[in-house]
């Protein structure tokens, strides 16, 4: 099973700041998945982006994906302190199977 | 459309227990994911389920079982419950087995083992 990897664990900034965060992953990928998850709620779906590119936008998120470094990167501009919480990227494998989870990164975003 | 909702919200239950969740998917998707969150694990993959029959497994013993409806509504079972199965249940949605949109999560069900 494919699971993603997510750096840092922990992130704090200021309202107004830019917060990225990056995911590894190991095998192959048909696509990867980014979500948010507030405090003890369900996952949001927030972006996918496939194999085949290499950025994608939506609002004031921005993902990238690199196959050859097997790596992705979410970029939240001008955060606000409702962006707080965690946050997953999902890599979902070429034969198919599971989304695995990995721990997350714990986004503070101070007003 | 309504979302993905799941029942009970909370739940308490005895060790030795048995409890049942139950998880409506979006209208239309036939793919239903179950996951358990703990502070210690992280989110763990349960099974999923896609036009009745269970397609995928995560790493978990017996005691967890899971079904779906011809109507792709889903429940998931554990038996003889533990302490450590308290946890928040999530269950996700979705068109397909790989979708290419994502999944769409409900807002889970906290179960509390005494």
């Amino acid at each position: 099973s494919q699971q993603g990897e997510e750096d840092p664990q922990a992130l704090s900034i200021q309202e107004g700041e830019n917060a990225t965060m990056n995911c590894s992953y190991k095998t192959s990928i048909n696509n990867l998945q980014w979500y948010r998850q507030n405090s003890g709620r369900g996952l949001v779906h927030l972006i996918l982006i496939r194999s085949n590119e290499r950025e994608k936008h939506s609002g004031r998120l921005r993902v990238t994906l690199d196959t050859s470094k097997k790596s992705s990167s979410l970029l939240i501009t001008a955060s606000r302190a409702a962006d707080t919480a965690s946050y997953f990227c999902a890599p979902t494998p070429n034969q198919g199977g599971k989304l695995i989870f990995g721990q997350g990164t714990e986004l503070s975003v101070k007003p | 459309k309504a979302g993905v909702t799941q029942t009970p919200r909370y739940l308490i239950k005895t060790r030795g227990q048995q409890v049942t969740l139950s998880c409506s998917p979006i209208s239309g998707h036939r793919s239903v994911s179950w996951y358990q969150q703990t502070p210690g694990q992280g989110l763990q993959f349960l099974f999923e389920y896609f036009s009745e029959t269970q397609r995928n497994k995560g790493n978990f013993p017996g005691r967890f079982s899971g079904r779906q409806f011809s109507n792709s509504r889903s429940e998931m079972n554990v038996s003889t419950l533990e302490l450590g199965d308290s946890a928040l249940y999530l269950c996700a949605s979705s068109l397909e087995l790989q979708p290419n949109y994502g999944y769409t999560f409900g807002s889970g069900t906290r179960l509390t083992v005494v």
